[in-house]
């Protein structure tokens, strides 16, 4: 069955130093995979897909299938980067659902 | 453009009460779900809709009912609230061109406690 492993409820940095976040994934077929994220006090959003092989807010996830990762990196943090991310994946073929991780709490210090 | 708005944002029911989540869409998405959020788990689908008419069943919809009469709106029955149904509600929608979904837009959640 499809699973989204997130193994760190809370990540705690000092702003400018690097951030990865992990994720790890259970999938038979090709993976479809999404980070979002959840600013405080706002809606969850999409943060990036790894089809678009995209930088977002400095943020890039590279897909490693040998490894089944998608860890979302960043190599300098910010204070506005606090917020709680979660790792998903799309299962289903055109059906489009989403199994999201647990999530972690990203906390940037000064 | 209000993307997607649900309502109400807070809500006390008592067991056995039933209640209407309420979730609507203007971007016309033809993919919309609803998702449920336990305290430090991850969000778990309910119910989604691949358009107007259409139905399935997700991870947990032992509980809950849905119906798409049209394309914005997707709507989350509750039927005889039981406290295992306390959790913040999530709707979202999605637009597909190639198979997969080019990214959920989140309404901003609606939570619930059954006491």
């Amino acid at each position: 069955a499809q699973r989204v492993t997130q193994p760190e409820k809370l990540l705690s940095v000092f702003k400018g130093a690097p951030v990865e976040l992990k994720c790890n994934y259970s999938y038979s077929g090709s993976p479809e995979l999404f980070w979002y994220v959840q600013y405080s006090r706002q809606r969850l959003q999409l943060l990036l897909r790894h089809i678009s092989r995209e930088s977002i807010k400095g943020f890039t996830a590279d897909l490693n299938k040998g490894e089944t990762s998608f860890h979302l990196k960043k190599p300098f943090a910010q204070e506005e980067d606090s917020a709680m991310y979660y790792c998903a994946l799309a299962y289903g073929g055109s059906q489009g659902n989403l199994i999201f991780g647990k999530g972690t709490k990203l906390s940037v210090k000064p | 453009n209000a993307g997607v708005t649900q309502t109400p944002k807070f809500r006390i029911l008592k067991i056995g009460q039933s209640m209407t989540l309420q979730c609507t869409q203007d971007m016309n998405h033809n993919y919309m779900y609803w998702y449920r959020q336990d305290p430090g788990m991850g969000l778990k689908l309910i119910y989604y809709s691949v358009g107007a008419g259409i139905t399935d069943k997700g991870e947990v919809p032992n509980g809950y009912n849905v119906s798409r009469s049209t394309t914005e709106d997707f709507p989350l029955r509750l039927e005889l609230a039981a406290p295992s149904q306390t959790s913040v509600y999530f709707c979202a929608s999605s637009y597909t061109g190639t198979g997969f979904p080019y990214g959920y837009t989140f309404g901003s959640g609606t939570r619930l406690t059954v006491v």
